[in-house]
């Protein structure tokens, strides 16, 4: 299993400029969430997924959007970067059926973007 | 809102030495607490939940307590490895959909 892939790793963009980070999860799982980090600053939350089809805003949604197409995919898009927004991206999931692990997020290996 | 807090400087032990790290929050009750490890330039990895009816949890070398009247949780690494070396998070759940709160992170460096 590959649990949480996020694509691209790194990515350098212009102010203005817009792009799509993508977040796959072979696990399953209902829930998928995406978080930015910066330094000094907890994970905090930008939008959330409680299933195929739904999204909803979390803590810092302003100047992203998202689509949940299918179960596995979770996308994030920044429609006209801005150098605020350079920061490390986190997609996790969870949700899954099994009692013991429910609560828990897996978190992909994140993307560093910056804007410049 | 919600507020939660971690030590801010980074915590520097000797090896075989136990690790405490505290986490403090107001203004929330949650119905569980969770410690995740983050390595430099990786995702965070959960190591421990722990229920607001529970009020210590072991998981080999790791244990965690939780106290809901002083909105409190440590977080302990007996007989410390430098391996143990990582920034160490608290999450709290808010509330449906497994959503959670982070810590900023205590950075822990465990030395030979």
């Amino acid at each position: 299993n590959a649990g949480v892939t996020q694509t691209p790793k790194f990515r350098v963009l212009k102010t203005g400029q817009s792009m799509t980070l993508l977040c796959a999860q072979d696990m399953n799982h209902e829930y998928m969430y995406w978080y930015r980090q910066d330094p000094g600053m907890g994970l905090r939350l930008i939008h959330y997924s409680v299933g195929e089809g739904t999204t909803a805003k979390g803590e810092v949604p302003d100047g992203y959007n998202v689509s949940r197409l299918k179960k596995q995919n979770f996308l994030l898009g920044l429609e006209s970067a801005a150098p605020s927004q350079t920061s490390v991206y986190f997609c996790a999931s969870g949700g899954g059926v099994r009692l013991a692990t429910k609560n828990i997020q897996y978190f992909g290996a994140g993307t560093r973007l910056s804007v410049l | 809102s919600q507020k939660i807090e971690q030590n801010s400087e980074a915590l520097n032990i000797q090896e075989g030495k136990t690790a405490t790290l505290t986490c403090n929050y107001t203004n929330y009750s949650p119905a569980y607490l969770q410690w995740y490890r983050q390595d430099p330039g990786r995702g965070p990895v959960f190591l421990l939940l722990i229920r607001e009816n529970e009020k210590e949890k072991r998981k080999e070398r790791l244990k965690v307590t939780f106290d809901t009247t002083l909105k409190q949780s440590l977080f302990h690494i007996t007989a410390s490895q430098p391996a143990d070396s990582a920034t160490y998070l608290c999450a709290l759940d808010i509330g449906g959909y497994n959503k959670l709160i982070f810590g900023a992170g205590t950075r822990l460096a465990v030395h030979p």
